[in-house]
């Protein structure tokens, strides 16, 4: 399967605790987004990365939230000391290694239920 | 303040009709405009695109007309099929790609055989 992957699918954790939320790109693109979806909303961005390099966060909350997108593995977007607030969708896309490439390819996204 | 407005929520059209989804945007800076479509609990797949220098693209049932003058687009569906039900997703990216992608806020279609 060469598309976008995201695991887990479903996450359930309790007010207070961390979430770890993995996406690993399509084989050959190494640009990576991150979007969330609240019920009834379209996807907001949240962080745009390439490898090992943050190149826009301007949609990720400043507190409790970051990202990364080590030279090998999956990106992770982190979610600290998470609040109801935090429940959603959250969807990684990818895109690839060229110019003007508007193309984005997501992944199946990871539901994150805060109880 | 939201860029990419999808006015109507939800559209229902009868098996083999037209379907006509509508997008209106506000930033003069958007140059290429994506639509998506979306089925429950799964994400949005890419459907159709089109680059702010032409005004129509066509891609099997799918066509997608630009009108930048009154910055809008639409996506044109025919014949409509039941497979087709879904929410469709209009998103707009600006400086030449590789930015992220603006979306509206979705209109959820329901093709009635």
């Amino acid at each position: 399967n060469a598309g976008v992957m995201q695991n887990p699918r479903h996450l359930v954790r309790r007010r207070g605790q961390e979430a770890r939320l993995r996406c690993s790109p399509m084989k050959g693109h190494s640009h990576v987004y991150w979007y969330r979806q609240l019920p009834e909303e379209g996807l907001k961005f949240m962080v745009y990365l390439q490898k090992e390099n943050i190149i826009d966060e301007s949609g990720m909350p400043k507190e409790r939230f970051s990202a990364e997108f080590p030279k090998e593995g999956p990106s992770i977007l982190r979610i600290q000391q998470v609040v109801r607030g935090d429940s959603a969708a959250y969807f990684c896309a990818s895109s690839a290694e060229v110019i003007s490439s508007y193309e984005q390819y997501f992944g199946p996204g990871t539901r994150l239920t805060v109880t | 303040d939201q860029q990419v407005k999808q006015n109507s929520p939800s559209l229902s059209v009868q098996e083999g009709r037209i379907s006509i989804l509508n997008c209106d945007y506000t930033n003069s800076m958007f140059d290429y405009f994506l639509w998506y479509k979306k089925y429950p609990a799964e994400g949005p797949t890419f459907l159709i695109s089109i680059s702010s220098i032409k005004d129509k693209n066509e891609d099997g049932r799918f066509t997608v007309f630009l009108n930048k003058s009154a910055k809008h687009l639409s996506l044109h569906i025919v014949p409509s099929q039941p497979g087709d039900s879904a929410v469709y997703f209009c998103a707009a990216s600006a400086n030449s790609g590789n930015t992220p992608l603006v979306f509206g806020k979705g209109t959820r279609l329901s093709v009635i055989a």
